[in-house]
């Protein structure tokens, strides 16, 4: 398997634009995360959806930023308008939930976002 | 979910020197996992211990483990350049639940 994909990797825009980052999570994987890194507030997780459905996304930082699942092999993260402290790495992680599953994570690439 | 603590923040050491991570805890347990992050890369999952082990051992990688002090420990032996990365602990809470990860511990081995 070709692991889990990201696009773009890296993203430079100006305030106020709109940016869509990818997520192309393993093949078979039910559960998709999307997490976010700065150097300052380290590795928070935004939302993750289980079976393309949103469980939880109480770490989504404002209604600037949405998240969707369409299908169980894609899914995007917007964020409309863009500001420059959304300068971050947002990665997506993926995994499956089974009996023996131990929850570990499938981590992306990452895409490198910066905001002027 | 809950987050561990990864101490030191940093760790500078030199080639064929051992390398040790600590990591505290807060709640029980279902397991602890460890990761690793190379510069500009993903989290790379690396081993996993169980809340009934007490040690693990994967390849140069031993990884201990310490429910009554909530704590865990992730020793490389014979540390190589390659190994420069960040290193994240990150505990499981009993049933399934997300992985939050904490600021991790950066380790650079010298040549």
């Amino acid at each position: 398997d070709a692991g889990v994909i990201q696009s773009p990797r890296h993203e430079v825009t100006e305030m106020g634009q709109e940016v869509t980052l990818r997520c192309k999570p393993i093949s078979g994987h039910d559960y998709l995360f999307w997490y976010r890194q700065t150097m300052m507030r380290g590795l928070e997780l935004l939302i993750y959806f289980n079976n393309n459905v949103p469980i939880d996304d109480s770490g989504m930082p404002e209604d600037r930023f949405s998240a969707k699942m369409p299908n169980a092999s894609f899914s995007t993260l917007k964020i409309q308008p863009s500001e420059p402290r959304d300068s971050a790495v947002y990665f997506c992680a993926s995994n499956f939930r089974a009996q023996t599953n131990t929850g570990e994570l499938f981590f992306g690439e990452g895409s490198r976002l910066t905001v002027l | 979910s809950q987050q561990g603590e990864e101490d030191p923040q940093a760790l500078s050491i030199q080639e064929g020197e051992n390398a040790t991570m600590n990591c505290s805890y807060k709640t029980s347990i279902n397991n602890l996992q460890w990761y690793r992050q190379n510069s500009g890369r993903g989290l790379v999952h690396l081993i996993l211990i169980r809340s009934n082990e007490r040690e693990k051992h994967s390849g140069r990688l031993r990884v201990t483990l310490d429910t009554s002090k909530k704590s865990s420990s992730l020793l490389i032996t014979a540390s190589r350049a390659a190994d420069t990365a960040s290193y994240f602990c990150a505990p499981m809470n009993s049933g399934y639940s997300t992985l939050t990860f904490g600021k991790g511990t950066m380790l650079l081995v010298s040549p």
